[in-house]
């Protein structure tokens, strides 16, 4: 069974910093890994997905790698900003797209 | 284009009552999924349809029904509530396109059963 540990499950930074969120997973055998966005009492937004056979992938400010073999991935986000608050989920997938979760880490950037 | 929509946003229920949560999606999308989060944990699968006409169990099924009613709509019922229910609930949406498969996500549904 899949396991995902997100670590920390908590981050507080200042406006500005660079940031690195990280996650790992037990079974290595996945076919994509999602990273996700949580606001206060909202829905998930996909924030950037990597297949198995990719490396990492880049959108604007975030950044996010996929080391398959050794189980990890992280989320780097750049020049963190106030409106980047949030729960960040990051999720492995199988073949037949069942996503497994992590807790989570919430972060607060304070301006 | 609304994206996944789900009903209703907030429900209360005495232990032992059923309802059902309406979810639909407008985007063609052949998969749909249910999960349940809980305080400080990650989302958990509760049960998932491939196709239209089709339907699976996730991790946690126990105490839930699922019904795919046509390719827009996918319900989840709860026959006899019970207070380890209390969650907020999401439903989401995918299709695959060149190995590609992004879920979409609803607002959610939060239900507290006393």
């Amino acid at each position: 069974k899949q396991e995902v540990t997100q670590i920390p499950a908590a981050l507080s930074v200042p406006e500005g910093e660079n940031l690195v969120l990280n996650c790992s997973f037990t079974d290595s055998a996945i076919y994509n890994l999602q990273w996700f966005r949580q606001d206060p009492g909202k829905g998930l937004t996909s924030l950037l997905l990597i297949q198995s056979s990719q490396r990492e992938q880049t959108s604007g400010r975030l950044n996010a790698s996929l080391d398959k073999s050794s189980g990890r991935s992280t989320l780097y986000i750049a020049a963190s900003q106030p409106g980047d608050s949030a729960t960040y989920l990051c999720a492995p997938g199988n073949a037949g797209n069942m996503l497994t979760f992590g807790g989570g880490t919430r972060l607060m950037v304070k301006p | 284009n609304a994206g996944v929509t789900q009903t209703p946003k907030f429900q209360v229920l005495k232990t032992g009552q059923s309802m059902t949560l309406q979810c639909a999606q407008d985007m063609n999308h052949n998969s749909m999924y249910w999960y349940r989060q809980d305080p400080g944990m990650g989302l958990r699968l509760i049960y998932y349809s491939a196709s239209e006409g089709t339907t699976d169990k996730g991790e946690v099924p126990n105490g839930y029904n699922v019904s795919r009613l046509n390719k827009r709509e996918f319900s989840l019922r709860l026959e006899s509530a019970a207070p380890s229910q209390t969650s907020v609930y999401f439903c989401a949406s995918s299709v695959e396109y060149r190995g590609w498969d992004t879920q979409y996500f609803g607002p959610g549904t939060r239900l507290t059963v006393l």
